[in-house]
């Protein structure tokens, strides 16, 4: 979906570096989440956001922080990367209507060595 | 706590119809949906079911639901290769207390053979 973009696309980095990686979206939506998908795993919540001033923990918060810069953006880090965060990122948004699809970004592939 | 399961492979003939099961526990879901993810990208939202239907039809896809059951099902009709991907059941859950985030399952993987 165009309307989520996710940056980079493909990151290779070392264990114990600090790493961003960035949503933006312009479907005006208020709800913004941080999924891993690992295989055989499916997806998993990392963080999610209802606005500007709301930060929440997902099923697996521990080892990363997010940031809600503005309505648009949401960003996810990982302060000190471990091997066992190489995964498949992704960035989803909603609108907080009742029906409530996410509609996703393409995905971050992150290794760490 | 809510949980959503799929069998992880499914694997159909060309022209053949492929139906991909999904069962849910969480039985205040508001709305049930059905993402396709293919390779290299992100999840595409398929088509999703209000929770007081029972049925919803959209071209060659058909999404039957069983409340009583919390049983999902979809079914592609006239399965083509370009339908290879994985799919994902996802239910609107209440996760943490918070209304609005979805709880996926593993995802089916459906192979098309020519």
């Amino acid at each position: 979906d165009a309307d989520v973009t996710q940056t980079p696309r493909n990151r290779i980095t070392k264990t114990g570096k600090r790493i961003m990686l960035e949503c933006s979206q312009t479907k005006g939506h208020d709800r913004m989440y941080w999924y891993r998908q690992d295989p055989g795993l499916g997806l998993r919540l990392i963080y999610y956001s209802f606005d500007v001033k709301d930060i929440n923990k997902g099923e697996i918060s521990d080892g990363y922080s997010v940031s809600r810069q503005a309505q648009a953006k949401f960003s996810l880090s990982l302060e000190s990367a471990i091997p066992n965060q190489t995964a498949l990122y992704f960035c989803a948004t909603s609108s907080g209507r009742e029906e409530q699809p996410q509609h996703f970004g393409d995905g971050t592939r992150l290794s760490i060595l | 706590g809510e949980d959503v399961e799929q069998s992880l492979f499914l694997s159909v003939r060309e022209g053949d119809s492929s139906v991909i099961n999904c069962t849910y526990t969480d039985s205040s879901s508001t709305y049930l949906y059905w993402y396709k993810q293919e390779p290299g990208a992100g999840l595409q939202l398929l088509t999703y079911i209000f929770s007081n239907m029972d049925m919803k039809q959209d071209q060659r896809l058909t999404v039957l639901l069983n409340k009583k059951d919390k049983h999902l099902s979809l079914r592609i009709a006239d399965t083509q290769t370009g339908d290879s991907a994985i799919y994902f059941c996802a239910e609107g859950g209440n996760y943490g207390g918070s209304q609005g985030n979805l709880i996926f399952g593993k995802g089916t993987k459906l192979s098309v053979k020519p």
